[in-house]
């Protein structure tokens, strides 16, 4: 069965300091993996893409890899600031493009 | 920038009624989702519409819900006869190309649903 696990639940940090958010897929066939940012009350909004040829991709402070072989993927937040507080969601998606979300990592940045 | 837009943002309905929700997605994408997210719950997906039809239904997708794009711009859900658990945050999204592996999935604002 197609999941997407991610690890941890929730996580508070100091502003200023980074973080790292965990994703384990078992997709298959295999297509791409996203990270998406989700504010509250709103819709996700896409962060990085990364395809199975791909190791590393950054947005800003944003920066995720892809571990194929493992089926694992990372984002790390760098020198968090109290904006980053929100969902962040992993997604793999198939080769047919349907997506398997995952349940979310809830992300707190306090002053 | 372009966006998706949905309307409206929140909607209280009673249980048995229709309800309609409206979403108008970016103007030259060709690819069209419903995705739900109950509360405290991951987003799941409904359904892919294109070239007027549905692409692709989850098992949630079922004969209570329809999709329809009416006229050039508006993408629409319809819940016939709503129940309690339909009660979610209804997300709209669009794309630009088919079968594009890396393609990008915008998504809407969203819509409260909420059925009493």
């Amino acid at each position: 069965k197609n999941q997407v696990e991610q690890s941890p639940q929730s996580l508070i940090i100091l502003e200023g300091k980074n973080c790292t958010l965990q994703c384990n897929y078992t997709v298959s066939p295999f297509s791409n993996l996203r990270w998406y940012k989700q504010d509250t009350g709103r819709g996700p909004v896409s962060l990085t893409i990364m395809t199975f040829s791909e190791n590393t991709k950054s947005n800003g402070r944003y920066t995720a890899t892809l571990d194929a072989d493992t089926k694992q993927s990372s984002l790390h937040i760098t020198a968090s600031q109290l904006s980053d507080s929100a969902s962040y969601i992993c997604v793999a998606t198939d080769s047919w493009g349907k997506f398997q979300f995952g349940a979310g990592t809830q992300v707190v940045v306090t002053p | 920038e372009p966006e998706v837009t949905q309307t409206p943002s929140h909607q209280v309905t009673q249980m048995g009624q229709e309800v309609i929700l409206r979403c108008v997605p970016i103007s030259n994408h060709l690819y069209f989702y419903w995705y739900r997210q109950i509360l405290g719950q991951k987003v799941e997906f409904l359904v892919s519409f294109y070239n007027n039809e549905i692409s692709e239904k989850s098992e949630i997708f079922d004969d209570q819900f329809s999709v329809e794009r009416p006229d050039g711009s508006n993408f629409t859900l319809k819940i016939r006869s709503t129940k309690l658990e339909d009660s979610a945050m209804y997300f709209c999204a669009s794309s630009e190309m088919v079968q594009e592996r890396s393609n990008e999935q915008y998504f809407g604002p969203g819509t409260r649903l909420t059925v009493t």
